[in-house]
């Protein structure tokens, strides 16, 4: 089982539409969640950084994570064309580099 | 704006040829960071590196090589490039602790 499950899609959803992206994770240890967003030939970038259960919202996105499922989710409200990228969730394990799930590529339909 | 610049930001080569990515960061981090992405495809750690003279290999097994003289620049060398190489090529740096990761924008690689 990998670290780090994340469905990669695609999804496409019409404007406006409310997206909830998903991840689970196998180590209970895990403590820090990452989710990045990666448009066409960019590297990653950082979209939301949680630390501890519950949600975290900043904008129209809101970052949720239920350590006792071992699930983290990404909302987006009122989705826009230019949200359409590849979402990457991510958590660090120990002294190792950041492990990252496969990305789920989202497509907004105007 | 990103901190953390490589380039080539394009390259096609030839079978056989050596070539170095560049990568240096601004940021004075002391992580750094070689991942490969194929279109569409999930990110592949190849190499990183904690500090200067420091460097370890990744998951994806590689026959590139990497060196860190430097805290800001983190290069990349493939000595003979065949086509099993053409990819993309991501570079990343962050500071000590579980930092989230800062991504350049890549080096889109075509060996022919």
């Amino acid at each position: 089982q990998k670290e780090v499950e994340q469905d990669p899609g695609p999804l496409s959803v019409p404007e406006g539409a409310i997206v909830s992206l998903n991840c689970t994770y196998s180590n209970s240890a895990f403590q820090y969640f990452m989710w990045y967003r990666q448009y066409s030939r960019k590297g990653p970038e950082l979209l939301m950084y949680t630390y501890s259960s519950g949600n975290k919202e900043d904008g129209r996105f809101t970052a949720q994570v239920d350590k006792s499922s071992k699930y983290i989710s990404l909302f987006i409200r009122d989705s826009q064309p230019s949200d359409s990228a590849t979402y990457l969730c991510a958590t660090p394990s120990g002294n190792t580099p950041l492990v990252f799930g496969k990305g789920t590529r989202l497509s907004v339909i105007a | 704006e990103a901190d953390i610049y490589q380039t080539p930001r394009y390259l096609v080569i030839g079978t056989g040829k050596k070539i170095t990515l560049e990568c240096s960061q601004t940021m004075g981090h002391d992580k750094m960071y070689w991942y490969q992405q194929d279109p569409g495809m999930e990110l592949h750690l190849i190499h990183y590196s904690y500090g200067v003279n420091s460097t370890e290999k990744g998951d994806l097994s590689s026959e590139s090589t990497v060196s860190r003289i430097r805290t800001e620049h983190f290069p990349l060398t493939l000595e003979s490039a065949r086509p099993s190489h053409t990819s993309q090529y991501l570079c990343a740096s962050s500071p000590s602790g579980d930092s989230p990761l800062h991504f350049g924008n890549g080096t889109r690689l075509t060996v022919t």
